[in-house]
């Protein structure tokens, strides 16, 4: 089965530029995540979607960061203008909101550089 | 608010010896705790998680961790490393009734030779 599918594996732009992050998460899940990883910060949650809606988008950090679902197999994670210090790894997750264990899983991430 | 804290950024320790991952949490409401782990240039995978019930939990690779209610800490343990668990290990914790994931800072296991 095909797990949590992530494009581009790797980007590097300039700053200024639009970035567009794709994720299309496990066929049957309805929660979606989106998270950033930088050496200084870890693992930080920016937002997360139920059903393709946006529920707590409080960890996106300004409005230059924007993130949509449209539909139940894919979501876009779109930063304009871009600055070196979104330099990072951003990673897509998803699970299935049955239960308590909600096990997430992780796509292999976007490392974005900008230069 | 729940967090979480890895109080080791980087454990160094040799092939077939023991290893202790130490992992403290606060939360004023019952909590739902995981251990996950990130192999290099791949997303991260669970190991293993604790709902509720017996305190010590099995995971996958030899793994296990001790729930410790009195002194909220969820440490990850394995009584003998071989060197492909070399990987960065990140506790995690949910709310009960949550979606919420939130991750602690990470810890770095080298195992050497």
């Amino acid at each position: 089965d095909a797990g949590v599918i992530q494009s581009p594996r790797h980007e590097v732009t300039e700053m200024g530029q639009e970035v567009t992050l794709r994720c299309k998460p496990i066929s049957g899940h309805n929660s979606l995540f989106w998270y950033r990883q930088t050496m200084m910060r870890g693992l930080e949650l920016l937002i997360y979607f139920n059903n393709n809606v946006p529920i707590d988008d409080s960890g996106m950090p300004e409005d230059r960061f924007s993130a949509k679902m449209p539909n139940a197999s894919f979501s876009t994670l779109k930063i304009q203008p871009s600055e070196p210090r979104d330099s990072a790894v951003y990673f897509c997750a998803s699970s299935l909101d049955l239960g308590p264990s909600g096990e997430l899983f992780f796509g292999e991430g976007s490392r974005l550089t900008v230069l | 608010a729940q967090s979480v804290t890895q109080l080791d950024s980087q454990v160094p320790v040799f092939e077939e010896a023991p290893v202790e991952l130490r992992c403290n949490y606060s939360s004023s409401v019952s909590v739902y705790l995981f251990w996950y782990v990130q192999y290099p240039n791949q997303g991260l995978q669970l190991l293993l998680k604790y709902l509720s019930g017996s305190t010590l939990v099995k995971g996958i690779n030899g793994f296990e961790a001790e729930f410790n209610k009195s002194q909220t800490s969820f440490h990850l343990r394995k009584p003998s490393v071989h060197i492909s668990d070399t990987a960065e290990y990140f506790c995690a914790v949910r709310r009960q009734g949550a979606q919420k994931l939130v991750f602690g800072q990470g810890t770095r296991l080298t195992i050497n030779p």
